[in-house]
């Protein structure tokens, strides 16, 4: 079965500081990966995936992914971030081109950005 | 386009009640979810539908029953239920095919059992 692991439970960073989460998954099939952000009392929704192509992905809000195949990661970076980025951060795997089977997600990761 | 529409926002069981969390989408989409989240355990799934007409247990489906009543809706059912059941409730779609996968989010169901 397929599993998402993400290693920070929680991160504290200061305005301005980059950003990197981590989010390793075990499938050794080709697979879509996301990255879901919930902002406070809010439901998840989606920041940026990757399905095929270029494996550097931009998403919103100055955010981007790296697809490595060999490490089977898929990281979360921002150069600078924002107090407005505090959120929980999920990563999330699913087959590729298939309309069956569930996505999987990783347990999630919060980030407190301190001002 | 409302996106994923879930009804009630709030709700306060006694021990033993029942209640149906009801569910739509109207993007079309074939796959729709049920997970629940508790502080400190990210999200875990109760019950999916990969399409029309069939469900599938999650890993927490204990206590919980689920309709797929047609495309749009998918509802959520606690027949009888427990303190244990206290959380905040998503309802998710999911686009499907090789680019899609993607899953888009209800705003929640915040449910309290005493």
């Amino acid at each position: 079965a397929q599993s998402v692991s993400q290693h920070n439970h929680h991160v504290i960073l200061s305005e301005a500081a980059s950003l990197e989460l981590g989010c390793n998954y075990s499938y050794g099939g080709t697979v879509n990966l996301f990255w879901y952000v919930q902002y406070p009392g809010q439901h998840l929704q989606l920041l940026l995936k990757y399905f095929s192509g270029d494996p550097l992905v931009k998403g919103i809000k100055g955010f981007e992914a790296e697809f490595i195949k060999s490490k089977f990661s898929f990281n979360l970076r921002k150069p600078s971030v924002q107090w407005s980025d505090t959120a929980e951060y999920f990563c999330a795997v699913k087959l590729y081109n298939t309309n069956a089977g569930k996505s999987t997600f990783g347990d999630g990761t919060t980030l407190t950005v301190k001002p | 386009n409302a996106g994923v529409t879930q009804t009630p926002k709030f709700q306060v069981l006694k021990t033993g009640q029942s209640m149906t969390l009801q569910c739509a989408q109207d993007m079309n989409h074939n796959s729709m979810y049920w997970y629940r989240q508790d502080p400190g355990m990210g999200l875990r799934l109760i019950y999916y539908s990969a399409s029309e007409g069939t469900t599938d247990k999650g890993e927490v489906p204990n206590g919980y029953n689920v309709s797929r009543l047609n495309k749009r809706e998918f509802s959520l059912r606690l027949e009888s239920a427990a303190p244990s059941q206290t959380s905040v409730y998503f309802c998710a779609s999911e686009k499907a095919g090789g680019a899609g996968g993607e899953q888009y989010f209800g705003p929640g169901t915040r449910l309290t059992v005493t």
